[in-house]
């Protein structure tokens, strides 16, 4: 079963701290994204990448950067974690959209919590 | 930025009723995607519907697209406690960069009352 792993289900990190999330994909996808997700506010793109190497920011890069060292994994980092990025971060993968469109493979998230 | 925007907001309906929510978009798209997002976990695709076609169906799901007034519906038959869910539209975005992907408009959370 093809799927989209994120490494921690839930996390709790201290302000100021450094954190890592990592997202894996078995499905050979060119696209990797990371969301993250807020009562009332939907999903928010945050940072996505279309090949190795390769990001663009979202909508809301602002306190994270990415890596992408190899084509199956996506890592999202907080820099300096602040308590307005306790959220829901989902990691998401997809072939490249083009003209037919595919489905995403989501992760089933990680629950941040900065205190 | 959120192209899909999905209505209502919030939806509880009977079981065994069918439920209907709405997308709106505002540019043209080459497709239009639902997903389904159950309590704190990640979305699941649950169905793409193409330009060219007008109605989609997968089992319970019918989804229809008119591009001509921008929207979508995506209507679930004969509802079941399991569908109680949040249920999100996504349409295509191109970065400029060379990537591309989808945008997800903020959801219609759907209650199903046994």
């Amino acid at each position: 079963d093809v799927k989209v792993t994120q490494s921690s289900r839930y996390l709790v990190k201290r302000t100021g701290e450094k954190v890592f999330l990592e997202c894996v994909q078995d499905m050979d996808h060119e696209n990797m994204f990371w969301y993250r997700q807020d009562p009332g506010l939907g999903l928010r793109l945050i940072y996505f990448s279309y090949d190795v190497k390769m990001k663009e920011k979202g909508d809301i890069p602002e306190g994270y950067s990415v890596s992408r060292e190899k084509k199956e994994r996506f890592s999202l980092i907080l820099e300096s974690a602040s308590t307005n990025q306790t959220s829901m971060y989902l990691c998401a993968s997809s072939l490249r959209q083009g003209a037919l469109g595919y489905g995403y493979t989501f992760g089933s998230g990680t629950r941040l919590t900065v205190v | 930025s959120q192209q899909g925007e999905e209505d209502p907001q919030a939806l509880s309906i009977q079981e065994g009723e069918n439920a209907t929510m709405n997308c709106s978009y505002k540019t043209s798209i080459n497709n239009l995607q639902w997903y389904r997002q159950n309590s704190g976990r990640g979305l699941v695709h649950l169905i793409l519907i193409r330009s060219n076609e007008r109605e989609k169906h997968s089992g319970r799901l019918r989804v229809t697209l008119d591009t001509s007034k921008k929207s979508s519906s995506l209507l679930i038959t004969a509802s079941r406690a399991a569908d109680t869910a949040s249920y999100f539209c996504a349409t295509y975005f191109y970065s400029g960069g060379g990537a591309d992907g989808l945008t997800f408009g903020k959801g219609t959370h759907l209650i199903i009352q046994p």
